[in-house]
Parts: structure tokens; sequence; C-alpha cells
């Protein structure tokens, strides 16, 4: 595509509740990044994919998170049992290859926990 | 600028004059900076980068420079107009860290017509 997408763009969930966050990066990028920002925060790194090398979670705040790409495409974004700490926007970006800058981000999934 | 809470650090300018937002960064092996701007419900957006073997590099009305002496980065633009009100943040990346980019707290510009 044109750009990265992100669906939902907002989404409500109650306490406890698992969510699924999906990523649509440009057609051709090998890298996918998951970055969280916090209102007023700057940004979380989450999660890297790079090809089809093992995805560097290092960043993932526990393991009620997981993320995984299908087919070194699009991904998902889990967050299982959410927590009224995980509200935030999510954002996804991808880039064409390793050491290759300027990611491409997304417009963002904005998760609220009620 | 670092954020502190929920508040990020917020620079007023009047329209047409010169904004400077600055960066410190930690990691003395950082050897690329991006910065990058982000609108109220957008992603942040590529402005201009810069590498370690430079101090300076221009863009379209923005300039950013790179001190690494005192670790310190900043953007300039010049002639600031309403459009460039956003928040505004750097980004490293050190020699060992792969392609992953570390993200600064962000400032938030403010332009007053």
């Amino acid at each position: 595509g044109a750009g990265v997408s992100q669906s939902p763009s907002n989404k409500v969930t109650e306490k406890g509740k698992d969510v699924e966050l999906r990523c649509d990066p440009i057609s051709g990028h090998t890298a996918l990044y998951w970055y969280r920002q916090s209102l007023g925060q700057g940004l979380e790194f989450l999660i890297y994919f790079q090809g089809n090398s093992a995805p560097d979670k290092s960043g993932l705040p526990s393991d009620r998170f997981s993320a995984e790409r299908t087919g070194g495409s699009v991904s998902t974004l889990t967050i299982q049992r959410t927590q009224q700490e995980d509200s935030a926007v999510y954002l996804c970006a991808s880039s064409l290859a390793q050491r290759e800058f300027g990611y491409t981000f997304g417009s963002g999934t904005r998760l609220t926990v009620v | 600028g670092e954020s502190v809470g929920l508040h990020l650090p917020t620079l007023s300018v009047q329209e047409g004059d010169n904004s400077i937002i600055n960066c410190a960064y930690s990691n003395s092996a950082s050897d690329y900076f991006i910065w990058y701007k982000q609108e109220s419900g957008k992603g942040p957006q590529f402005i201009i980068d810069i590498r370690s073997n430079m101090d300076k590099r221009q863009g379209q009305r923005v300039t950013v420079l790179l001190n690494k002496t005192v670790k310190h980065l900043s953007l300039q633009i010049a002639a600031t107009q309403p459009g460039d009100s956003a928040v505004y943040f750097c980004a490293e990346n050190g020699d060992n860290a792969g392609n992953m980019l570390t993200f600064g707290g962000g400032t938030r510009l403010m332009v007053k017509p």
C-alpha cells in the first residue's frame, strides 16, 4: 500500500478482555516495528521484526503482550487480559531493510481500557 | 527535551520567528540521529536525519546540529509557520542497536499567529 495502515484506529475495551491490533506495512518493507505512546509521552519500543529472523521482543512490558508477523507482511499485536495501564496509542512502523532508516509510521491505534 | 510526567516541554513562538528545539542523548555509541514531527492524531513523520560524521545538515527550512562532545542535538526551523505546530521527537541509533531507534521524550511547538 501507499502507507502503513493500522486498524482499528480506536479501540475501547473492558479491563480483562483481550485485544488484537493490526498493522499492514508498506509493501516490500522487510522491517516492522511496534511502539507504544502513552498520553504526553515519547515512544516506547515494544517489538521488532526483520525478515525471517526471530523478532526482537525485548521491549514487551509483560507476558500479556505478544506479536506475530505472518508471511513477512501483516503483523498483529495481541494484549491479553488488558489493564488500564495498557491504555495508549500503539504505533506501527516499517522500513526497507536493516539499517535503512526513516521509518514510515502508521497513524496508530488508540486503545482505551475501561 | 525530556518529558516530565504527562507534560511535554512546550516551545511557543511567534509566526515568522525561528524555532530551536533541543534534545540530549546519552548513548555515546549512537551514530545516527533523526528528527520526527508528530501532528495530533497522526504517526510521527520523518523530517531530517544526520550521521555522526557530520555536525550540521540542512533541509528545506530546517537545520539539524549535532554536538557529539556534549551529546546534544538541535532542530532549527526557519520562519516558523502555523503548520509547524506539532510535537517534535529526536531519535538515535547506536552502532550495536541493529535497526532500533530510541526516541526522546518530545517537545511541543506552538506557533502563535
